[in-house]
């Protein structure tokens, strides 16, 4: 069963303008949701994470909010630019030294 | 960056044949991992190592031995690979605990004829 779901397989959006990122997850057992980043033929790097008792966590232009009541985290852009066209992978930490992946969104930042 | 080695980086085998993935750290870390990334299926996790000779599965280990010796090194075998282990491998490490952030090495591709 997928206990961390990305249901967006690609999203495209105009440079300069917010990117959203979704992630669903059906086990509230977790300690901390992280997102990565992934360009081709690298390995994926880590961007911003978010932990259980918290709503809302902020590094510069990315942002992740998490809503409990509904299962669901997002990851905003702002603004987007060409080099954030990648892969993101959103991952749960459930507290036992692994981290559970979605699926992966790829992002298109048009020019 | 995590001094993180997979070697190697690319590989073309044909079905049967034993294949043997090394990842190599140098940063000392507890917990080593391998796992596999697939179209529509995002990274799934193979094996991880939580010490020295202590190694457990993951939810895609059919078909994977793994061995660690040593704290540097993890090995990911595939006795007799099929044309279904064709995939991208990371091998990731971490200190452990915190927010359980992993580093991830740039992957081997393998392919199975």
């Amino acid at each position: 069963d997928q206990q961390v779901k990305q249901n967006s397989p690609s999203l495209s959006v105009q440079e300069g303008r917010i990117s959203i990122l979704n992630c669903d997850y059906t086990n509230s057992m977790f300690d901390y949701f992280l997102w990565y980043k992934k360009y081709p033929a690298e390995g994926p790097t880590f961007l911003i994470s978010i932990s259980s008792i918290k709503d809302k966590n902020e590094d510069g232009r990315f942002t992740v909010f998490l809503n409990k009541s509904a299962k669901h985290l997002s990851l905003h852009i702002v603004p987007s630019q060409p080099g954030d066209s990648a892969v993101y992978f959103c991952a749960a930490n459930f507290g036992n030294e692994k981290l559970t992946f979605g699926t992966g969104t790829r992002l298109t930042i048009i020019p | 960056d995590a001094g993180i080695t997979q070697s190697p980086r690319h590989k073309v085998t044909e079905t049967g044949t034993p294949v043997t993935l090394r990842c190599h750290q140098t940063e000392n870390h507890r917990y080593m991992y391998w796992y596999r990334q697939d179209p529509g299926h995002g990274l799934r996790l193979i094996h991880y190592s939580y010490g020295v000779k202590d190694t457990d599965k993951g939810e895609v280990s059919d078909g994977y031995s793994v061995s660690r010796s040593k704290t540097e090194d993890f090995l990911l075998t595939l006795e007799s690979a099929t044309s279904s282990q064709t995939s991208v491998y990371f091998c990731a490490i971490s200190p452990g605990g915190n927010t359980g952030e992993l580093f991830f090495g740039e992957g081997s591709r393998l392919t199975v004829l």
